[in-house]
């Protein structure tokens, strides 16, 4: 079952611009977890926000959380080429059993230099 | 550092062969989990397991089976593969919920499995 939908499917940006992708997603969650993806690998956990939390900073990420909106954004700064990569979401659910992530299907970031 | 080992980075098998994927995690993980990943339909759960021998079917169980006789390694059998499992299979383990840093799930590099 899908949770998480992010927004948009796919994004081209210029190095040193700033990127951001959303998430929604449809139940009460625990918590709401970010991606990334280089190509033909495994995903890579990025940063964890907690319900309770609005907004978490970590190096030129910066994540918001809206619970009433059943939202989340993920903004990278100063982008760079080496920010090229797909993008997940995830959440948490209350009640979810041991700790299952439903993921959403991706945001395709291309940084050009 | 965490690791997670899949098998293979690449397999190619014949339709009706028994395909087995084995991951591997050293991080003393509670919890495995076997993903397959497909273009526009992103990250879907086929089975998780939360200790030795116990198994949970996820989103997609049909037609796979798991298996985890040791902490350490989960294994994803596909009994009879046919051509729509050619997908991307990941693998991936975390810490039992209530431990610290338990909620991030650590992922191994994949397998890209392609049924003939």
């Amino acid at each position: 079952s899908q949770q998480g939908e992010e927004d948009p499917q796919a994004l081209s940006i210029q190095e040193g611009e700033n990127a951001t992708m959303n998430c929604s997603y449809k139940t009460s969650i625990n918590n709401l977890q970010w991606y990334r993806q280089n190509s033909g690998r495994g995903l890579v956990h990025l940063i964890l926000i907690r319900s309770n939390e609005r907004e978490k900073h970590s190096g030129r990420l910066r994540v918001t959380l809206d619970t009433s909106k059943k939202s989340s954004s993920l903004l990278i700064t100063a982008s760079r080429a080496a920010d090229t990569a797909s993008y997940f979401c995830a959440t948490m659910n209350y009640g979810g059993s041991q700790g299952n992530l439903i993921f959403g299907k991706g945001t395709k970031l291309s940084v050009k230099p | 550092d965490v690791k997670v080992t899949q098998s293979s980075r690449y397999l190619v098998k014949r339709t009706g062969e028994k395909v087995f994927l084995e991951c591997v995690q050293d991080m003393d993980h509670e919890n495995m989990f076997w993903y397959r990943q497909d273009p526009g339909l992103g990250l879907r759960l086929i089975y998780f397991s939360y200790d030795v021998k116990m198994k949970e079917k996820g989103d997609i169980p049909e037609g796979y089976s798991v298996s985890r006789e040791k902490k350490e390694r989960f294994s994803l059998i596909l009994e009879s593969a046919s051509t729509n499992q050619t997908s991307m299979y990941l693998c991936a383990s975390s810490f039992h919920p209530g431990r610290p840093s338990s909620y991030e799930q650590y992922f191994g590099p994949g397998t890209r499995l392609t049924v003939t």
